[in-house]
């Protein structure tokens, strides 16, 4: 049962372009929905996060949109560079667990910038 | 400052072999998780300790033990080894009242 859906499984995109990787989720009780960044040979490294009382939020080059309604949320990487080419993952997880809650993950984009 | 450290980097084991996972961390952190990252299936929890004496199934236990030792040690054990085990584990933890989760560097696992 795949709780966190994530699509598309890898993006080729032009250096300058706008790179958008997409999130579905099912369980409405998540209220943290974050991005891990991670490079070939190294662990997940969080890239930027989102609750969801607000629509987007925006750190740089990265900006994460989240439609509650829909239970989606995505991320977009604005003028996109070679050393973005990484692999993406969107997570959810419920705070209001406290110590025990989960962060439960996408199946992963494989993000490939060609210079 | 280490943050998550995992010991071995690459582990080859024959089927029905046992080994053990060691993950320690330097944050004080009280919650730690082990998961395993396999192609189109993405991150898996197989077991999280939400603090020092306590642990609890994730998404895919089967197969795995746990230890938490202490509050920096969580250790992951494979009794009898299959080929369905290979993957690439890694190890996370994370602070009291805190959002973000921190990665070891991750134990690449073939078992033949």
């Amino acid at each position: 049962q795949q709780q966190v859906k994530q699509s598309p499984q890898s993006l080729i995109v032009q250096k300058g372009g706008i790179s958008i990787i997409n999130c579905a989720y099912e369980n409405t009780a998540f209220d943290y929905f974050p991005w891990y960044q991670q490079f070939p040979g190294k662990g997940p490294a969080l890239l930027i996060a989102i609750r969801p009382d607000v629509s987007e939020k925006k750190e740089g080059r990265f900006t994460i949109s989240f439609n509650k309604s829909a239970k989606q949320f995505s991320l977009h990487i604005m003028d996109s560079q070679p050393g973005d080419s990484a692999t993406y993952f969107c997570a959810a997880s419920n705070l209001r667990g406290g110590a025990t809650n989960k962060l439960i993950f996408g199946t992963g984009t494989l993000l490939a910038v060609q210079p | 400052n280490a943050g998550v450290t995992q010991t071995p980097k690459f582990q080859v084991l024959k089927t029905g072999q046992s080994m053990t996972l060691q993950c320690a961390q330097d944050m004080n952190h009280n919650s730690m998780y082990w998961y395993r990252q396999d192609p189109g299936m993405g991150l898996r929890l197989i077991y999280y300790s939400a603090s020092e004496g306590t642990t609890d199934k994730g998404e895919v236990p089967n197969g795995y033990n746990v230890s938490r030792l202490n509050k920096r040690e969580f250790s992951l054990r494979l009794e009898s080894a299959a080929p369905s085990q290979t993957s690439v584990y890694f190890c996370a933890s994370r602070g009291q009242g805190k959002v973000e989760a921190f990665f070891g560097q991750g134990t690449r696992l073939t078992v033949v």
